[in-house]
């Protein structure tokens, strides 16, 4: 059995400039969630991906978007990067509907974003 | 959604028992608790959940309160290895119908030898 995989695991960008990070599930989950973590913070939920259509989103703007492809493997983009946006950002998989007590998410590595 | 807090830090000596409370007063029937950790800024490692029976498995124990305001994780025999941050997160519906977490800040727990 194959675990959350995230790539690229370190990127360097300058403000202004458009970033996309890549997960893949694990085999069988068909839900992605993206997570945004900030040194030093607990993950902040951006947003879920359930059968390739965005299924519940957190506070945060609208240049944060995101796909989920028919493999259930998702991206995240986020346009004019900002220094705010330098976090380390975790995908995580899980079971969707009709699995409500055994609802585990299993988090990525994470890809480490920098923004100069 | 309902919040957590928790201590920021910990120290437990090494083959003690570790209580990292939790508090998530504002938590609704429904919400699962769950706790993960996190090592070295690695990917949130899953640990044990419930709702409102007291839980165990082969790494903790979970303790919830009548009331569901507060939980007590516990690591029976905490080693150098269970060095990490612990996630008390409430498991909050999503307006479709799906599952997000929401995290706490997290109690940073330094086993020491």
């Amino acid at each position: 059995e194959t675990g959350v995989t995230q790539s690229p695991t370190h990127l360097i960008k300058t403000r202004g400039q458009q970033v996309t990070l890549r997960c893949s599930s694990q085999s069988g989950h068909n839900t992605v969630s993206w997570y945004q973590q900030a040194l030093g913070q607990g993950p902040q939920f951006i947003f879920q991906y359930y059968r390739e259509e965005e299924n519940g989103r957190g506070n945060f703007p609208p240049r944060f978007s995101g796909l989920q492809f028919p493999n259930y493997s998702s991206e995240l983009n986020v346009n004019a990067l900002e220094l705010d946006d330098s976090a380390l950002y975790l995908c995580a998989s899980s079971l969707g509907f009709g699995h409500q007590k055994y609802n585990e998410q299993f988090f990525g590595p994470g890809t480490r974003l920098t923004v100069l | 959604d309902a919040k957590t807090t928790q201590p920021t830090s910990m120290d437990c000596a090494e083959g003690r028992a570790a209580n990292l409370p939790c508090n998530h007063s504002t938590i609704s029937g429904n919400e699962y608790v769950y706790w993960y950790r996190q090592i070295h800024s690695q990917g949130p490692q899953y640990i044990i959940h419930g709702l409102k029976n007291n839980e165990t498995n082969e790494m903790a124990s979970l303790i919830i309160t009548e009331d569901r305001k507060s939980s007590t994780l516990i690591l029976p025999h905490a080693t150098l290895r269970d060095t990490a941050v612990y996630y008390c997160i409430v498991r909050t519906s999503t307006t479709s119908g799906t599952y997000k977490y929401i995290f706490g800040t997290g109690t940073r727990l330094k086993v020491l030898a």
